[in-house]
């Protein structure tokens, strides 16, 4: 069973605007975590977020996480047609030690 | 190799055949996790182990689906007959640490052996 919902399931936007991506989870959680799938590739991991920190940044994208709200957001500014891929939020949840536990997705495409 | 390699990439299975799968790791890491994903959802554990041991497999759906890594380094999922709703993208994925959820561990994905039962 999934244990993040993303929303929304699809985007598109144009190169130059900024993408934003919601994912809400059901447990307590350690971390929270990001990953990014092309089409057709396996997963790159873009970000991790601790369950006591509220937001983080790496280059483009921005991360911030709600643990009274059970959600995250991921922002990517200044999107580009390479960012065009799935995205998934992904958990371990307290009840489970070793299971990182993925949500179902949003895909985004971003045109020139 | 530098990431973690799967063989074979794409596979078409006719209903009732034995598969297996193939997944070499990054050298040196520890863990390994299978994960299977279905068309349009996100990846769902199957199974993991800490070098050649196989510490949580309850995310195998069947007994006809089974997993091992005897060295602690390539790894093997085998599924038994296989049946329609076996057809999907297989991911392995290694770490380097034993997994530590607290601190949070970054994990490896192959490309994924996709999977077509027919």
């Amino acid at each position: 069973s999934q244990q993040g919902e993303e929303d929304p399931q699809a985007l598109s936007i144009q190169e130059g605007e900024n993408a934003t991506m919601n994912c809400s989870y059901k447990t307590s959680i350690n971390n929270l975590q990001w990953y990014r799938q092309n089409s057709g590739r396996g997963l790159v991991h873009l970000i991790l977020i601790r369950s006591n920190e509220r937001e983080k940044h790496s280059g483009r994208l921005r991360v911030t996480l709600d643990t009274s709200k059970k959600s995250s957001s991921l922002l990517i500014t200044a999107s580009r047609a390479a960012d065009t891929a799935s995205y998934f939020c992904a958990t371990y949840f307290s009840g489970s030690a070793r299971q990182l536990t993925f949500g179902s997705g949003t895909q985004l495409t971003v045109l020139p | 190799g530098a990431g973690v390699s799967q063989s074979p990439r794409y596979k078409v299975a006719k209903r009732g055949q034995d598969v297996a799968l193939r997944c070499d790791p990054i050298s040196g890491h520890v863990s390994l996790f299978w994960y299977q994903q279905a068309l349009g959802q996100g990846p769902e554990f199957l199974t993991y182990f800490q070098n050649e041991a196989q510490l949580d497999k309850s995310g195998l759906p069947s007994d006809r689906f089974f997993a091992e890594r005897p060295e602690g380094s390539v790894s093997t999922l085998k599924i038994q007959r296989t049946q329609q709703e076996d057809s999907a993208v297989y991911l392995c994925a290694s770490s380097p640490d034993r997994v530590v959820p607290i601190s949070g561990n970054t994990i490896y994905f192959g490309e994924g052996s996709w999977l077509t039962v027919v």
